[in-house]
């Protein structure tokens, strides 16, 4: 059964760091590309960014580029995203996606709910 | 960047009534490549339809995709409660994906 099973909820202060995970389990991780997609209290999707684990080719939206870092480790089938310095508008739900055939999202992680306030 | 225009923004219905989503895109994309999710509340989305008309798998026949070229359609058939959600249509292309901004279906 393919599963993803993102990290816990956080809380952090604006200016902190933080990283997130996401772990795939019962197919080929290194495979099929992990997507994440942010979702702001109360609105749509917003997909961030793609990375194919098997050789880290990575690709991001123009309007997280440079907001966040997207990695796996294929050693751990693990998918990451991170923040160097958190802003209170980085408050959202994060998902991460299985892209299968014909890239689209076919498996959905239960989302990492990220809270941003002083 | 291909820009996804979904209508009507939210869609009442009653059971067993027929549901017509609309989703436009400003230019025309490959319909490999256009997809539909639906998310319930405080649930992760989940894939209907990809390459415009195929259904994902476990997906009931009352969901069908259609259209070409920047205007594509989901419909549900035989409305159930259970339909109550947000739905999504997703394009890919260029190593970018954009969603649509969501049409909201309630069942009355």
């Amino acid at each position: 059964e393919v599963q993803l099973v993102q990290s816990g909820a956080e809380v952090k202060k604006p200016g902190e760091s933080l990283k997130i995970s996401c772990k795939g389990s019962g197919y080929s991780f290194t495979s099929y590309w992990i997507g994440w997609v942010r979702q702001m209290p109360g609105k749509g999707l917003e997909w961030m960014g793609i990375i194919y684990p098997g050789d880290s080719d990575t690709r991001y939206s123009p309007s997280f580029q440079g907001q966040v870092t997207i990695s796996a480790d294929k050693s751990i089938s693990t998918a990451y995203l991170q923040w160097s310095s958190l802003k209170a508008s980085d408050t959202a739900m994060y998902y991460c996606a299985r892209h299968g055939g014909q890239l689209v999202a076919d498996y959905w992680g239960q989302g990492t709910l990220v809270t941003v306030s002083s | 960047e291909t820009v996804l225009t979904q209508s009507p923004g939210t869609l009442s219905l009653s059971p067993g009534e027929r549901a017509t989503l609309s989703c436009r895109a400003s230019q025309n994309v490959n319909t490999n490549f256009l997809a539909w999710y639906q998310q319930k509340p405080g649930q992760a989305p989940r894939l209907l339809i990809f390459g415009a008309f195929s259904r994902a798998t476990g997906i009931p026949d009352r969901f069908s995709g259609s259209g070409s070229g920047t205007d594509f359609t989901l419909s549900i058939s035989r409305l159930e409660p259970e339909d109550s959600a947000v739905y999504y249509c997703q394009h890919y292309g260029s190593s970018q994906y954009t969603f649509g901004q969501g049409t909201k279906l309630e069942i009355k």
